[in-house]
């Protein structure tokens, strides 16, 4: 399977824990995107890498979440000190970053995660 | 704020039936506009991306139109099958800062009745 990976499909947490997803791009893609999806709602942006670079942050991106892309390849999001209302689905993208806007954007089939 | 509104929420229609869905944005400084598919639990399927300098793009039975200047989009899906039942939303690339993230509608649910 060449799309983009996304471990674990499920993570159920109590409240107060940290969780770790990763995300696996489509290979020599070099932008990925997070974004985070709750029930009845469409994906909110969380952050973009362009290589390992983090390029934009979104103000939902609290000091509680961290991303990173170490070597521009797969990435991470972690999140500490979980809240209930973390609770959603993240979603991870990539694109080729050929260096224009205009790109498909491949998505995974997310993580989702229940805080309780 | 930048916001994107699709209607209606939901779609229901019998096989067969031609259908069209609906997408508005508030900012005409845009780079183009895309339309995935979202089936129950899963991640976005792209079906369409329009640039911002198209008027319509074509993808089998797919066909989407952008109207930069009056902030509208529409999906027109034709000979509707079962198999096209899914969760359909549409985004934006506004240009400008912040112009590599997508700002999504909160989609439409399409149900395709055999």
């Amino acid at each position: 399977d060449t799309g983009v990976s996304q471990d674990p499909r499920h993570k159920i947490t109590k409240r107060g824990q940290n969780v770790t997803f990763r995300c696996d791009p489509i290979s020599e893609h070099n932008r990925l995107y997070w974004y985070r999806q709750t029930l009845g709602q469409g994906p909110e942006f969380l952050t973009y890498f362009q290589n390992e670079a983090q390029l934009e942050k979104s103000r939902l991106l609290s000091d509680r979440f961290s991303a990173e892309r170490p070597k521009g390849s797969f990435s991470t999001l972690e999140i500490q000190r979980t809240e209930q209302g973390d609770s959603a689905m993240y979603l991870c993208a990539s694109s080729p970053g050929a260096g224009i806007p205009n790109e498909k954007l491949f998505f995974g089939s997310g993580t989702q995660l229940s805080v309780l | 704020k930048q916001e994107v509104t699709q209607i209606p929420a939901a779609l229901s229609v019998p096989e067969g039936e031609n259908l069209v869905l609906n997408c508005s944005f508030t900012d005409s400084a845009i780079y183009n506009l895309q339309w995935f598919r979202q089936d129950p639990g899963k991640g976005l399927t792209s079906l369409l991306l329009i640039q911002s300098s198209q008027r319509e793009q074509t993808s089998g039975r797919l066909n989407a139109s952008l109207d930069k200047s009056s902030g509208r989009s529409t999906l027109y899906i034709a000979a509707s099958q079962p198999g096209d039942s899914a969760t359909y939303l549409c985004a934006v690339q506004y240009s400008g800062a912040g112009s590599y993230q997508l700002t999504f509608g909160k989609g439409t649910k399409l149900s395709v009745i055999p």
